[in-house]
C-alpha cells in the first residue's frame, strides 16, 4: 500500500482555473505537509497541519488554501491559476517527534 | 530564517568516491537529513543526522558534520550509474516540523 498518495499525478488546467489535488496518508501521522517544487528543483515549505490546525503558511498567495478534512487528508485547493503556478507539488507527512517526513511522488501542475 | 546551501551540481566517474557539501546558517537546526531524487520521482529519505553527532554511517553512505562550521556533508563510496540523482540536503528545528531544503545537488555519474 501506498504510504502517502497524491492525485493527480499530471495536471493540466488553463490561466484562471481553479483546481484541487489531493493527498491521503495511511500511516497514521498527525502532521501533514504541502511542498512546492520549481523548474529549478527549488523545494518549498508552503503548509503544514498538525492534526486539522494549520501551523505554517509560508509566504503564499491567498489562492492557495489547504483543506483538512480529517488528520488523514490533506487537499490542495488553487484558486485562479496562473502561469507561475506550474510546478511539481509534494505533500508529506510524518509522525509526532518522528524523525522522517514521507513524501507522495508528487503532481506536476502546468498551467497554459 | 534558516538557509541552506549547496553546490548545483557534482560529475564523478563510476566506482568513484562522491561528496556532496552543503552548509546551513540556522544552528538551532536538530535534524539534518539527506533526501535523494530521480528522475520524474518523488523524494527517498536516504539518511538523517542528530545535530549531536559528528558522524553517521550506513553502507557506502556516509554523513559527516561539522556543527562549528555548520556544514554537512554526503560521502557515497563506490558511485554507481544507479546514484546519478538530486541530492537535496534539508534541515528542521526539531522532529515532526516542516524541512528546509537546500538547492539540491545534482550528481552525474559517467561509467
Amino acid at each position: 500500500d501506498t504510504a502517502v498518495s497524491q492525485t493527480p499525478k499530471y495536471l493540466v488546467t488553463q490561466m484562471g482555473n481553479d483546481k484541487s489535488i489531493k493527498c491521503e496518508q495511511n500511516l497514521g501521522h498527525d502532521t501533514m505537509y504541502w511542498y512546492k517544487q520549481d523548474s529549478k528543483k527549488f523545494l518549498k515549505i508552503m503548509f503544514s497541519y498538525n492534526n486539522k490546525e494549520l501551523i505554517i503558511n509560508e509566504t503564499v498567495p491567498n489562492r492557495f488554501s489547504p483543506k483538512s478534512p480529517d488528520k488523514a487528508h490533506l487537499n490542495l485547493h488553487i484558486n485562479s491559476l496562473e502561469l507561475g503556478d506550474s510546478a511539481v507539488y509534494f505533500c508529506a507527512s510524518s509522525p509526532p517527534k518522528g524523525t522522517e517526513a514521507f513524501f507522495g511522488q508528487g503532481t506536476r501542475l502546468t498551467v497554459v | 530564517g534558516e538557509d541552506v546551501e549547496q553546490s548545483l551540481f557534482l560529475s564523478v566517474r563510476e566506482g568513484d568516491s562522491s561528496v556532496i557539501n552543503c552548509t546551513y546558517t540556522d544552528s538551532s537546526s536538530t535534524y539534518l537529513y539527506w533526501y535523494k531524487q530521480e528522475p520524474g520521482a518523488g523524494l527517498q529519505l536516504l539518511t538523517y543526522i542528530f545535530s549531536n553527532m559528528d558522524m553517521k554511517q550506513d553502507q557506502r553512505l556516509t554523513v559527516l558534520l561539522n556543527k562549528k562550521d555548520k556544514h554537512l556533508s554526503l560521502r557515497i563510496a563506490d558511485t554507481q550509474t544507479g546514484d546519478s540523482a538530486i541530492y537535496f540536503c534539508a534541515g528542521s528545528y526539531q522532529a515532526g516540523t516542516a524541512l528546509i531544503f537546500g538547492k539540491g545537488t545534482t550528481l552525474s555519474v559517467s561509467s
